[in-house]
């Protein structure tokens, strides 16, 4: 069965430090990979999508992610993390049966001033 | 470009009840999908609807339904409520001729079940 893991479930890093998320897949067939960040009480918020093409992808506010076949991973990255990036952030991977997306446990990420 | 847009924010029911919660999509997009977020996990899949009907599903129980509206706005009904559907109900929609994985949620109905 498809699943995503997020191995963090919790990460602090302090505001202007970089940032890394981890994410692994695990999917038969070349994955449509999204990653979402979820601020408190609210809904998702798309911050990049992988399809295909080139495996380093820009996204939203600084973002970016990088698709490791390999390594059936597909991490989200930033250089200098700001206070507000301080939320909850879910990797998903699409392409399944249903059209659904199947979601990670989500990391939660703290910023330290 | 209106986003989507789901009622109630809130709501509270007591065990044995039925629900109906509300999703209109955004404007262009034509499929909506549902998900169950439970607190400090992931969202599960529902069900995906597209032309009014279902078009997947996932391990959710009967009792779980849906509907899709010629405007493509959708409404999710639970019947016989149990404590632990108390969760935060997520509608997203996408356009099924570009790529219907492409999902767009709402803020979501935070339901408890009492």
């Amino acid at each position: 069965a498809q699943s995503v893991t997020q191995p963090d479930i919790h990460i602090t890093v302090s505001e202007g430090a970089s940032l890394e998320l981890r994410c692994n897949y695990s999917y038969g067939a070349t994955p449509y990979l999204f990653w979402y960040v979820q601020s408190p009480g609210q809904g998702l918020q798309l911050l990049l999508k992988y399809f295909s093409g080139d495996t380093l992808v820009q996204g939203i506010k600084g973002f970016e992610a990088e698709f490791k076949r390999s390594q059936s991973s597909f991490n989200l990255r930033k250089p200098s993390v700001h206070w507000s990036d301080a939320a909850e952030y879910f990797c998903a991977v699409g392409g399944l049966s249903g059209n659904k997306l199947v979601f990670g446990a989500g990391t939660i990420l703290r910023v330290k001033s | 470009e209106t986003g989507v847009t789901q009622s109630p924010t809130h709501l509270i029911k007591t065990r044995g009840q039925q629900v109906t919660l509300r999703c209109s999509s955004q404007s262009g997009h034509n499929t909506v999908s549902w998900y169950q977020q439970a607190l400090g996990q992931g969202p599960q899949f529902i069900f995906q609807y597209y032309r009014e009907e279902e078009n997947g599903r996932g391990n959710f129980p009967p009792r779980f339904s849906g509907l899709q509206f010629p405007n493509y706005s959708s409404e999710l009904k639970v019947n016989a409520l149990e404590l632990d559907d108390s969760a935060l109900y997520l509608c997203a929609s996408s356009s099924f001729q570009r790529e219907a994985y492409e999902q767009y949620f709402g803020p979501g109905t935070r339901l408890t079940v009492t």
